[in-house]
């Protein structure tokens, strides 16, 4: 049963901490999303990558966010120096390129930075 | 920038009844629209893609139409069940193509027995 998976779950920090949040993608798709939601916002689009190369971080806050795809099995995201503000759940979702467009979501990482 | 409105208020139906759900959205008009299911504590989870040549979509309960006159999407599940009972968003790709998503907030449906 393929699924996205992150780590960790859940990360309680303190401001000021770095924080990295790690995704493993289903094996063989080549398009992987980050996203953060809150109530406010809703679900917003951090970053994009395709075929590890990223294509798009337009959504991040480029000062303390940061996201890399070392290998096709690992995507992260970082963030240096956490803020209370960051508060959210990041989710990472991947999907492929030739055929449907859907994407398939991972379970998330609840992050709060007191 | 495209927007996309979903009815922010809760929706409250007996089991049995049809749920509509509504989604609108502001500007271009998308090559496709995505209905996502999502529950408390979980990613959101794939339901439907309906192209903008396709007027409608089924699948089980499911109905999914596409309006691109009116710019708007409706969510129909037939026969709503307790189990049904979630939050429902939809999406657009962002114009420029690359599988990028604009979700809407969602709109959270409650069935009732």
């Amino acid at each position: 049963d393929a699924r996205v998976t992150q780590t960790p779950r859940d990360k309680v920090t303190e401001m000021g901490q770095e924080v990295t949040m790690r995704c493993q993608p289903i094996l063989g798709h080549n398009t992987v999303f980050w996203y953060r939601q809150t109530m406010m916002q809703g679900l917003e689009l951090l970053a994009y990558f395709r075929n590890r190369a990223p294509l798009d971080d337009s959504g991040m806050p480029k000062d303390r966010f940061s996201a890399e795809m070392p290998d096709a099995t690992l995507a992260t995201l970082k963030i240096q120096p956490s803020e209370p503000r960051d508060s959210a759940v990041y989710f990472c979702a991947s999907g492929t390129t030739s055929g449907s467009e859907e994407q398939f979501f991972g379970p998330g990482t609840r992050l709060t930075v007191l | 920038s495209q927007k996309i409105e979903q009815n922010s208020e809760a929706l409250n139906i007996q089991e049995g009844k049809t749920a509509t759900l509504t989604c609108n959205y502001t500007n271009y008009s998308p090559a496709y629209l995505q209905w996502y299911r999502q529950d408390p504590g979980r990613g959101p989870v794939f339901l439907l893609l309906i192209r903008e040549n396709e007027k409608e979509k089924r699948k089980e309960r499911l109905k999914v139409t596409f309006d691109t006159t009116l710019k708007q999407s409706l969510f129909h599940i037939t026969a709503s069940q307790p189990a049904d009972s979630a939050t429902y968003l939809c999406a657009v790709p962002f114009s420029g193509g690359y599988n990028k998503l604009i979700f809407g907030a969602g709109t959270r449906l409650a069935v009732h027995p």
